[in-house]
């Protein structure tokens, strides 16, 4: 059974940095063919696809977010590590996290129950 | 960047209704096209990927279709369990984007 769930703090500083980690089960990163996501999804509004990082540390971003983020594996193996540098307070957001397959159609097949983050001083 | 246009952004339909929600691509994105729904408070749930697959364990009054840039989702016979907020995703390029959503209300 694969599971995903979102750390970090509830409350940042606007132009501090956001990190945030997806701990999962379920699956290996290292297998093969599988991925991590994060998307996030502002009060109200619709989801917005941040970064993803494949088995193979093949790493994606969002065009015009990439120069914020930094997505990497976690220490444990069984981690994925998201961060945001000059956080604002647009960047308030529930903060999910997602198993990608990486064969077929690249989806999410599972997410975690996310994470609020709210950005103000 | 590849954008997704929904629509309707908004819709109200009775239990028992079909409706159609549509998903257009600016640019061809074969079937890496994926259908979410989510519920006030919760993670979306996928519904269909590759455009017309159906997750395992979602009813079969759940359709999708389509390829390249237009693509719908159908529901047939609503439910009540339903009346959420449905988002398209497509993955066919190096970033992934999502529709603004199409949020089903009951008449």
């Amino acid at each position: 059974q694969i599971t995903l769930k979102e750390s970090g703090p509830t409350l940042v500083k606007p132009t501090q940095a956001l990190t945030l980690t997806c701990t999962f089960s379920g699956f290996s990163l290292s297998a093969g063919e599988v991925g991590v996501g994060w998307i996030r999804q502002p009060p109200g509004k619709a989801l917005e696809w941040l970064a993803l990082i494949y088995w193979d540390d093949d790493k994606r971003y969002s065009p015009s977010l990439k120069n914020r983020l930094t997505i990497t594996k976690g220490t444990s193996k069984n981690q994925v590590v998201l961060t945001m540098t000059n956080m604002d307070p647009v960047d308030t957001a529930t903060y999910y996290c997602a198993h990608r397959l990486y064969s077929g159609f690249h989806t999410f097949d599972y997410w975690g129950q996310g994470t609020l983050v709210t950005v103000s001083s | 960047d590849i954008q997704m246009t929904q629509s309707p952004s908004s819709l109200s339909a009775s239990v028992g209704d079909r409706v159609t929600i549509t998903c257009r691509a600016s640019q061809s994105i074969s079937r890496f096209l994926s259908w979410y729904q989510q519920k006030p408070g919760k993670a979306p749930k996928l519904l269909i990927y590759g455009a017309s697959t159906l997750q395992s364990g979602v009813p079969s009054r759940f359709l999708g279709s389509g390829s390249g840039t237009d693509f719908t989702l159908t529901i047939s016979g609503l439910q009540p369990e339903d009346f959420a907020t449905y988002f398209c995703q497509q993955s066919y390029s190096t970033s992934d984007t999502f529709g603004q959503g199409t949020k089903l209300e009951i008449k």
